[in-house]
Order: C-alpha cells, then structure tokens, then sequence
C-alpha cells in the first residue's frame, strides 16, 4: 500500500497567516492527489484535485502543488471559516490511502 | 444539487453483521462509481471500497482491512448503494461516508460526500 504521510499534524496559527501543510508517499503517485476539508461533525469536503487543481466554488486563497512524492497545500490568508483538519489522499493505486491529517487552529 | 443520504447505522454484537445504504440524488447515479469511506471516533480518514458503474459491470475494491468480511453493491434502479459487512469486529467502529467518484480523468477520487452513520460495534 502506498503511505501517505503529513506534517505537521498540528498548526497553530492566526486570521491571515500564510499556511503550508506537506504530504509525502511512500511511492510516486504522479500527480493523483487530492486534499479535503473537513470541520467536527461534518463530512470531507474537496479542495483540490490532481495535486493541483482547484475544484469549483472553493476560494482562490487554497492552492496545492507538488508531484511523484511531495506535495503541498497552501493558503495564502487563513480566512477564520478555514479553521479544520485537512488531508490528503493518494489516488492513484488502490487501496486509496489517505494522510494522517493536520489540524489548523487558532493560535 | 447532489445529495447522499447514509442510513443503517447501529450498535451490533462482535461478530454480528450491519447492512448500510446511501440514497443518491441530484447525478446520474448509474454512470458514476461510488465509494465508502470510514472515520473512527476521533481519528482520520480510511478508504473502505469501491464498486463501479454497470459499464465496468460493477466491479469491486476493497480495503485489506475489510476485504472478504464487507461487499459493495448497488441498485442503480433505486439510485442505491449498499455496504454489507460481516463478522464485524470493534474495530470496525465509526462513521461510514458514502461518496461519489469524480472519473472525468483516468484516475477517480470521491468528490461529494454523504453526511455519515455511525457503526458501533460492542458487546
């Protein structure tokens, strides 16, 4: 299987802040990566697919980069609604497998 | 506007079997595959299976995890997809997402996802 690892695990930050989440794998997955939201109680919601593309209705402020085994997601300004646990998730062999998470809260 | 809607959760016996179904609308159902996708209490993320459209007639995948205790199947028929799980273990427990796959590229990803039911296994 191919592991998905992210870091940090935990983000402390603050309204307006830059922020970037990594993910590695554990193989090249090309560029068959996506990167989810999600906020307590509620379901994941996609941010970007293909490492790097932004999938409709989700604000220009999340870009995501990246290819083979690094990849990253960047949020230009923490807006206050992106306070969540984001992941990643490799699409490109089955099982799909996703990272472990990382938790973006106030500082 | 796509809409997903688990139902069947329960508390059941190790051992004992569960049968969940997710009610779709707003696509058309029958063209797209579909996935189920897990959260313990308190953890992240994990891929429990795929089955495809009646064009890949219907094939399968699974999680090792789950692999011969859990089977996919849909009824296009009721826009339906169902997870059967079998000899259900505790650490089996969590909520179980229904998504749909977005196959516009030769690779697929869940896009839309249901809001969840809650499978607790325990004596």
């Amino acid at each position: 299987d191919i592991q998905m690892t992210q870091s940090p695990s935990t983000l402390s930050t603050s309204v307006g802040d830059r922020v970037t989440i990594t993910c590695r794998a554990s193989q090249s997955i090309s560029n068959w990566l996506a990167w989810y939201q999600q906020k307590p109680g509620k379901a994941p919601k996609v941010l970007i697919y293909k490492a790097s593309s932004l999938r409709s209705g989700v604000p220009s402020t999340f870009s995501g980069s990246g290819s083979g085994t690094e990849f990253t997601l960047t949020i230009s300004s923490l807006q206050p609604d992106d306070f969540a646990t984001y992941y990643c998730q490799q699409y490109y062999a089955y099982p799909l497998t996703f990272g472990g998470g990382t938790k973006v809260e106030i500082k | 506007e796509v809409q997903l809607v688990e139902s069947g959760g329960a508390l059941v016996q190790p051992g004992g079997s569960l049968r969940l179904s997710c009610a779709a609308s707003g696509f058309s159902f029958s063209d797209r595959y579909m996935d189920w996708v897990r959260q313990a209490p308190g953890k992240g993320l994990e891929w429990v299976g795929r089955i495809r459209n009646k064009a890949n007639i219907y094939t399968a995948e699974y999680a090792a995890s789950v692999k011969g205790r859990f089977t996919i199947s849909r009824d296009d028929s009721k826009n339906s997809v169902y997870l059967q799980m079998d000899s259900l273990k505790t650490e089996d427990t969590a909520v179980y997402y229904c998504t749909r796959v977005d196959t516009s590229d030769s690779r697929a990803f869940p896009d839309y996802w249901g809001q969840g039911t809650l499978v607790t296994v325990s004596s």
